[in-house]
């Protein structure tokens, strides 16, 4: 079961790129990185999921080095509702409950 | 499109109290999973079911009991509710394989209070 390691927390300011990287040593063959993002009061949401390189939506960026051994969400001109807590993720597509441990994840604040 | 929906939403109970958090999904999700969320916490699993008719403990599973009543039906049950079980329940479902990943969905949560 492949940990994770983030920064407890961030801040930013509105307009500025936000970069957060995740270390995820162990990670194996089958795992996909994948992030969520929690607002007060609700459940996670997906944001991103990646194998490998760079993957990118309407939100967000993800960009995995060659090792895979670390992730980094980027989040393009933030603005205060992406004040939120990120997690990063690491598992395989199994019916089971690998990569779906969650840590504290990190507590993004963005100020104006 | 309603997703995974939890019920109830609220609900306060007294020590030794019993009571069961209802979930269902309607996207045909072969996986099921309960998390609690302790305030300024993160997420810990309690139990999870791989497939219908299967359920396996998480991090957290003393003092649950699961049922999977079909594909779509995931409740979990409090025997004897307890303080430390004051918390907000999350019921979560993901698809199997492919390159679904990680992908998991939530309800909207469940706050439980014991008193």
């Amino acid at each position: 079961l492949a940990k994770t390691t983030q920064p407890i927390s961030m801040d930013s300011y509105e307009g500025q790129e936000v970069n957060i990287t995740c270390s995820h040593n162990n990670i194996a063959t089958n795992d996909y990185i994948t992030w969520y993002q929690q607002f007060p009061s609700q459940g996670p949401r997906f944001i991103i999921q990646g194998y490998k390189t760079k993957v990118t939506n309407e939100v967000a960026s993800l960009f995995i080095p060659a090792d895979r051994k670390s992730s980094t969400l980027s989040l393009p001109r933030v603005s205060l509702s992406d004040t939120a807590v990120y997690y990063c993720l690491v598992g395989d597509s199994g019916g089971g409950a690998d990569g779906l441990t969650f840590g504290k994840g990190t507590h993004l604040i963005i100020q104006p | 499109n309603a997703g995974v929906t939890q019920t109830p939403k609220f609900q306060v109970l007294k020590t030794g109290q019993s009571m069961t958090l209802q979930c269902a999904q309607d996207m045909n999700h072969n996986s099921m999973y309960w998390y609690r969320q302790d305030p300024g916490m993160g997420l810990r699993l309690i139990y999870y079911s791989a497939s219908e008719g299967t359920t396996d403990k998480g991090e957290v599973p003393n003092g649950y009991n699961v049922s999977r009543l079909n594909k779509r039906e995931f409740s979990l049950r409090l025997e004897s509710a307890a303080p430390s079980q004051t918390s907000v329940y999350f019921c979560a479902s993901r698809p199997l394989g492919g390159d679904s990943g990680n992908t998991i969905y939530f309800g909207e949560g469940s706050w439980l209070t014991v008193v």
